[in-house]
């Protein structure tokens, strides 16, 4: 079946700008996550959404960047003001979340370059 | 919090020689543990996970790992390397199991013909 789609694969922005990178989870996952992979910082988790729950924020580095997710499926990762050290891979991952698996479904990942 | 640490960011091993990756973690609570693995220019992809249970676990492409809570480690091996190991790997924590995974910084497994 389909794995996690995420779009665009690639997004080239200037400092300043806002950008908005899409995910699209595996049917029928309730959970999703967004994760941030850096050469400097490595893999660092970012935000998760389960059901109807209220998010789990506590990765977000600043409140330039937020989360939506729409239906509980596609999610949208938006960054406001762009500043150079955005510029990583950012992953999305989903879920099923039933008792004793907890596996996380990457996608291929959004490379985000602030110029 | 929780937290990884993976200790040797390159391991370089001939092809048919024993793999092992090193992993050590902390956490106030019992973890769940994983291991991913990310070929180049490539998503994460999960090799192994322990949840609760045996503490050997065994995953995909002939991985395993051992739990060792007195050790607060989770060591990833394979007996025998093949060329088409080299990756980078990945070892990560989680408190709940559902909850965003804590990554440690990751190892370069590089295999010598």
């Amino acid at each position: 079946g389909a794995g996690v789609s995420q779009s665009p694969s690639n997004k080239v922005t200037e400092k300043g700008k806002d950008v908005e990178l899409r995910c699209d989870p595996i049917s029928g996952h309730t959970a999703l996550y967004w994760y941030r992979q850096s050469l400097g910082q490595g893999l660092e988790f970012l935000i998760y959404f389960q059901g109807n729950s209220a998010p789990d924020k506590s990765g977000l580095p600043s409140d330039r960047f937020s989360a939506e997710r729409t239906g509980g499926s596609v999610s949208t990762l938006t960054i406001q003001r762009t500043q150079q050290e955005d510029s990583a891979v950012y992953l999305c991952a989903s879920s099923l979340v039933l008792a004793s698996t907890y596996e996380q479904y990457f996608g291929p990942g959004t490379r985000l370059t602030v110029t | 919090a929780q937290s990884v640490t993976q200790l040797g960011s390159h391991v370089s091993v001939s092809e048919g020689a024993l793999v092992l990756l090193r992993c050590n973690y902390s956490s106030s609570v019992p973890p769940y543990l994983f291991w991913y693995v990310q070929y180049p220019n490539q998503g994460l992809q999960l090799l192994l996970k322990y949840t609760t249970g045996a503490t050997l676990v065994k995953g995909i492409n002939g991985f395993e790992a051992e739990f060792k809570k007195s050790e607060t480690s989770f060591h990833l091996t394979k007996p025998s390397a093949h060329m088409s190991d080299a990756a980078e790997y990945f070892c990560a924590v989680s408190v709940r199991g559902a909850d965003g995974l804590t990554f440690g910084k990751g190892t370069h497994l590089i295999i010598q013909p």
